[in-house]
């Protein structure tokens, strides 16, 4: 069982839809949870940065993290095609290391 | 502030050969973190490197190795290519090593192996 596991996908949602994307994690020293987006030929940009439970709002962004059930989830709302792109969730364990484990992403197409 | 640069862009190696990446991190960031991603793997951590010193290292072989200078720039060597070595190399730079740090990522070397 790999550590973070990330729905594969594609999904693909008409503009302005509302989109769930899920990662399940088994590793419970996990305590930081990000989403990075990546656009194609791009290096992967941060989105959302949460530290433990609890819900974290940035614009249409939400992260949500529930560390009982090892899930965590970002929500787009009113979802734009600029929003197209590769998404992906990484966690890190407490500690003086900096390493990042990611889910294997999902790719999100909004069509206009 | 410039982001996080990485040379070259694009390489074409044959197996056996060997080759060297190089990252440039964020201005006063003092810890770089190497990356490879496969469409079959995805992003998978091969090393830290904080104030010269590796700090961590992922499961990856001996023949990926790598090095940090005085001024916080980061090289990655990877020695007797193999095809399935192919694949998107991504620096990542924070502030300094530890688990609440922010990681910035640069645009990657994509490296295609023959």
């Amino acid at each position: 069982q790999k550590e973070v596991e990330q729905d594969p996908g594609p999904l693909s949602v008409p503009e302005g839809a509302i989109v769930s994307l899920n990662c399940t994690y088994s590793n419970s020293a996990f305590q930081y949870f990000m989403w990075y987006r990546q656009y194609s030929r791009k290096g992967p940009e941060l989105l959302m940065y949460t530290y433990s439970s609890g819900n974290k709002e940035d614009g249409r962004f939400t992260a949500q993290v529930d560390k009982s059930s090892k899930y965590i989830s970002l929500f787009i709302r009113d979802s734009q095609p600029s929003d197209s792109a590769t998404y992906l969730c990484a966690m890190k364990e407490i500690g003086a290391n900096s390493k990042l484990t990611f889910g294997k992403g999902i790719t999100l197409s909004v069509r206009p | 502030k410039a982001g996080v640069t990485q040379t070259p862009r694009y390489l074409i190696k044959t197996r056996g050969q060997q080759v060297t990446l190089s990252c440039s991190p964020i201005s006063g960031h003092r810890s770089v973190s190497w990356y490879q991603q496969t469409p079959g793997q995805g992003l998978q951590f091969l090393f830290e490197y904080f104030s010269e010193t590796q700090r961590n290292k992922g499961n990856f072989p001996g023949r990926f190795s790598g090095r940090q200078f005085s001024n916080s720039r980061s090289e990655m060597n990877v020695s007797t290519l193999e095809l399935g070595d192919s694949a998107l190399y991504l620096c990542a730079s924070s502030l300094a090593a530890g688990s609440g740090e922010t990681q910035y990522f640069g645009p990657g070397t994509r490296l295609l192996v023959l």
